[in-house]
């Protein structure tokens, strides 16, 4: 069936790195654009990355850009997202998700992870 | 960055109930709205998009109106499963954001 997992979360402290990965399976993963999603501890959900079926269109939230890079493995089904420089404030879950649409991105995600949760905390 | 802002925060209701939670954009959005519905611990799942489309495996009983900065989702005839929180999403322009979320909570 269609799913996403991602992995790679955990504690690291502040100024730290963590790379999160995304598999997907049970969809032609190169066909679809991704989007990675957080949500801290109690609070809503906070869009942060998008990255085209091809991985040359990537944008980014403020708040992580130029800290956060996000990637594709077509070969592997799989998403990343390499986070450097990490805050206490980047504490969250952390959700990978797939656009609805194959042919136009719409920006829209009806497939999601379980999430990955990373606490930043000295 | 275009700001969503629901209401109300969160509701109290019955099973049977007819729920409506309002959705605002601080700028016009178009028809790039979605809903998700989210449970304690559990990744959201999308229920709507582009304002009143349902996505596939919704009950009728969700429904979703509006157009330009005010959005509506209707949930009539609540049924125990519908208790969570619901989030508007708006993807008219990048970045694209969240409303804060309505809690749905049991009378």
């Amino acid at each position: 069936q269609v799913q996403l997992v991602e992995s790679g979360g955990g504690l690291v402290k502040p100024g730290g790195s963590l790379r999160l990965s995304c598999a997907a399976s049970g969809f032609t993963f190169s066909d679809y654009y991704m989007s990675w999603i957080r949500q801290a501890p109690g609070k809503g959900l906070e869009w942060i990355s998008y990255i085209s079926s091809s991985g040359d269109t990537i944008y980014y939230a403020d708040s992580v850009k130029g800290r956060f890079t996000i990637s594709r493995d077509n070969t592997k089904n799989s998403l990343y997202l390499q986070m450097n420089s990490l805050r206490a404030e980047d504490t969250a879950v952390y959700y990978c998700a797939r656009d609805l649409s194959v042919v136009v991105p719409v920006g829209f995600m009806d497939v999601w992870g379980r999430g990955t949760t990373v606490t930043v905390s000295s | 960055d275009i700001q969503m802002t629901q209401s109300p925060s969160s509701v109290s209701a019955s099973v049977g109930d007819r729920v409506t939670i309002t959705c605002r954009a601080s700028q016009g959005i178009r028809s790039w709205l979605a809903w998700y519905q989210q449970k304690p611990g559990k990744a959201p799942k999308l229920l709507m998009y582009a304002v009143s489309s349902l996505q596939s495996g919704v009950p009728s009983r969700f429904s979703g109106s509006g157009s330009g900065t005010d959005f509506t989702l209707t949930i009539s005839g609540l049924q125990p499963e519908d208790f969570a929180t619901y989030y508007c999403q708006q993807a008219n322009s990048f970045p694209s954001t969240f409303g804060q979320g309505t809690k749905l909570e049991i009378k």
